[in-house]
């Protein structure tokens, strides 16, 4: 069985200061893993995706996350906040070509300026 | 990437009637698949569909509920039958990209009264 657990639903930061959203993952096999956004009124983007290539994976607008399979995290960072960072964030787990997808609960990023 | 466009984009409705779903691709895809997204709540798979066979429905979503058809690889529809408040969420159709991302639709955002 799989499941997703985003440990913080929501965030606040200041804008200018770092980002750092906690995912953790539970699977019986070695899963792809996703990051996705949601801006309020938009569809979801991709963030950036592990397939079990490099664990340090980068993402569109300064976003990266890292894989580590000993804590079966994949937490997603970005060093500098901006105010257009504010969104919901969804991690993403697959066990291989479109099976098995759940999505983590979110975590809701706010930035203050 | 795919460019996705869904119809109606919200609709009001009864209980106790029908709803269906458009979902319309740019582009030829094997794979489709649709969420609930129920207020403040993540994304939950109803089903996958390709095209060429029936839909597969994910645990607690019956075929009844929600028919779905693809008769091409541009386009499908998902209903909603027999409404009740519960029923009330953003419905969201994806395409699978090459490598196991998706691409989602802007969604239709159901109420019902």
């Amino acid at each position: 069985a799989q499941s997703v657990t985003q440990l913080d639903s929501h965030v606040s930061v200041s804008e200018g200061t770092p980002v750092l959203l906690r995912c953790n993952y539970s699977s019986s096999y070695s899963p792809s893993l996703f990051w996705y956004v949601q801006h309020p009124n938009k569809g979801l983007q991709l963030l950036l995706k592990y397939t079990s290539a490099a664990t340090l994976v980068k993402g569109i607008n300064g976003f990266e996350a890292e894989f580590k399979k000993s804590e079966t995290s994949f937490h997603l960072t970005k060093p500098s906040a901006h105010m257009s960072d504010a969104a919901e964030y969804f991690c993403v787990v697959m066990k291989t070509s479109y099976d098995k997808v759940i999505f983590g609960p979110g975590t809701s990023l706010s930035v203050i300026p | 990437s795919a460019v996705i466009s869904q119809k109606p984009s919200r609709d009001i409705c009864q209980r106790g009637t029908s709803l269906t779903i458009q979902c319309q691709v740019d582009s030829q895809v094997t794979m489709m698949f649709w969420y609930r997204q129920q207020p403040g709540q993540s994304l939950t798979l109803i089903a996958t569909a390709n095209q060429g066979s029936e839909a597969t429905y994910e645990s607690g979503f019956v075929i009844d509920k929600f028919p779905i058809s693809r008769p091409n690889l541009t386009f499908s529809t998902l209903t909603v039958s027999n409404m009740s408040p519960e029923d009330s969420s953003i419905y969201l159709c994806s395409v699978g990209g090459l490598s196991e991302e998706q691409y989602f639709g802007p969604g239709t955002r159901l109420t019902v009264t």
